[in-house]
């Protein structure tokens, strides 16, 4: 299993919701990401984890909230978020701390935040 | 500190010439490079990568790139285009002081005539 998925691929919530994105992978990789790209931009980095502790936090805000229940796991729970959050989330992993051996990326999860 | 430009927001060619997708990067130590290449909606997806082995690095679906280290370059090419290469490529840069951290380019969309 090369891929790393993720659920849903949409989704639409409104500014009082609460809802999780998933994201899972079999590779054996132990280091996951959480990215926001808006449209027509790069990526840019939230969250990053190594063996399920979390090594990098980009001062993302507080209705943001990542959790790593295993290592082929990776959550990003929403809360109380803007319409300005609307992007695509991706997720991705690589094996563990050395990065040059690339990302493997999801095919991400469109927010749309009402 | 790392940085990676991207030298063309679109490129336009047609179906059968060649592909060239510019990208220069500045880093005070040896980089590593990567490729990344995002159809419409969807997730990243590594072409090719550099990691201080052979300059000319050959990549998925017939791309490759040089690095030239005399023209802090990395160009993306591949010498006939197809239909299906229409989409968003992203140019990376690793960071060099912090292992997790990619630096994107600001991504080139290529299109492609029939």
């Amino acid at each position: 299993d090369t891929e790393v998925t993720q659920t849903p691929k949409h989704l639409v919530m409104g500014m009082t919701n609460k809802k999780s994105l998933k994201c899972e992978q079999h590779m054996g990789h132990r280091a996951m990401y959480w990215y926001k790209q808006k449209a027509k931009k790069p990526p840019e980095l939230m969250f990053v984890y190594s063996y399920e502790k979390l090594s990098i936090n980009e001062s993302v805000p507080s209705r943001f909230s990542p959790e790593c229940p295993n290592s082929s796991l990776l959550n990003l729970h929403l809360h109380a978020l803007q319409p300005e959050d609307s992007a695509l989330y991706l997720c991705a992993s690589s094996q563990g701390r050395v990065v040059h051996y690339g990302y493997t990326f999801g095919s991400g999860t469109r927010l749309t935040v009402v | 500190a790392q940085s990676v430009t991207q030298l063309d927001s679109h490129v336009s060619v047609s179906e059968g010439t060649p592909v060239l997708l510019r990208c220069n990067y500045s880093s005070s130590y040896s980089p590593s490079l990567f490729w990344y290449v995002q159809h419409p909606n969807k997730g990243l997806q590594l072409l090719l990568k550099y990691t201080s082995a052979a300059t000319l690095v050959k990549g998925i679906n017939g791309f490759e790139a040089e690095f030239k280290k005399s023209e802090t370059s990395f160009h993306l090419t591949k010498p006939s285009a197809h239909m299906s290469d229409a989409a968003e490529y992203f140019c990376v840069v690793r960071r060099t002081s912090g292992t997790y951290k990619y630096i994107f380019g600001t991504g080139t969309r290529l299109k492609v005539l029939a």
